[in-house]
């Protein structure tokens, strides 16, 4: 069972609508990610909050635009997406990347958010 | 730059026979190095992790991992192989300089292992 929560676990949206994505974690973790997938490709990285700040956009289209209002909960706003946007978006967290073997900052997946966009 | 390789696109292994899964890497520093295993319609789940020590590490559902430094390589093993093993397997790296935008996880394209009954 994973420590990492999703929801919805399915969602579909047309091109007009607003929706939200939600994580949360209890794990203490400093660290939240927003990954997205296509079927049978690796994970893509979109951003990376680090003590509730974004510390790293991977040149995302503003129709997501993630907010994290405290340490447990990250979310991810949907607005105006197209269908190739269509895909599975996971969120991860993490300790903080601090370099040795003391924190070696390995990812715990949530079980993903499936959107469809029609 | 980072990068991490998975050659093979599936692996298909008999059920009881041992598995490979390959992986390779490039990366600044020390790598720290990273197996990953995801079922259809899940998430992704950590099975095991390379930092330092050992070139033999052991994680969940009896996989291991060596680690070859002259290699580059990292590959995931497994003795004795199960039908539930089936899935989808992504080797990741992280390099080790400190608090650099560089230092994501970067993951391999994913092998998908499948084993026959």
């Amino acid at each position: 069972d994973t420590e990492v929560t999703q929801t919805p676990k399915h969602l579909v949206m047309g091109m007009t609508n607003k929706k939200s994505l939600k994580c949360e974690q209890h794990m203490g973790h400093r660290a939240m990610y927003w990954y997205k997938q296509k079927a049978k490709k690796p994970p893509e990285l979109m951003f990376v909050y680090s003590y509730e700040k974004l510390s790293i956009n991977e040149s995302v289209p503003s129709r997501f635009s993630p907010e994290c209002p405290n340490s447990s909960l990250l979310n991810l706003h949907l607005h105006a997406l197209q269908p190739e946007d269509s895909a599975l978006y996971l969120c991860a967290s993490s300790h903080l990347w601090v370099r040795g073997p003391a924190n070696t900052g390995e990812l715990f997946f949530g079980e993903g958010s499936r959107l469809t966009v029609l | 730059a980072q990068s991490v390789a998975q050659p093979e696109d599936q692996v298909n292994v008999a059920e009881g026979n041992p598995l490979t899964v390959k992986c390779t890497y490039s990366v600044s520093g020390n790598p720290y190095l990273f197996w990953y295993v995801q079922y259809p319609n899940r998430g992704l789940q950590f099975l095991l992790k390379y930092i330092t020590g050992d070139n033999l590490v052991k994680g969940s559902y009896g996989f291991e991992a060596e680690f070859n430094k002259s290699q580059t390589s990292f590959h995931l093993k497994k003795p004795s192989a199960l039908v539930s093993d089936s899935a989808l397997y992504f080797c990741a790296v992280r390099g080790t300089r400190l608090m650099n935008r560089d230092d994501k996880i970067i993951f391999g394209k994913g092998t998908r292992l499948h084993i026959l009954p």
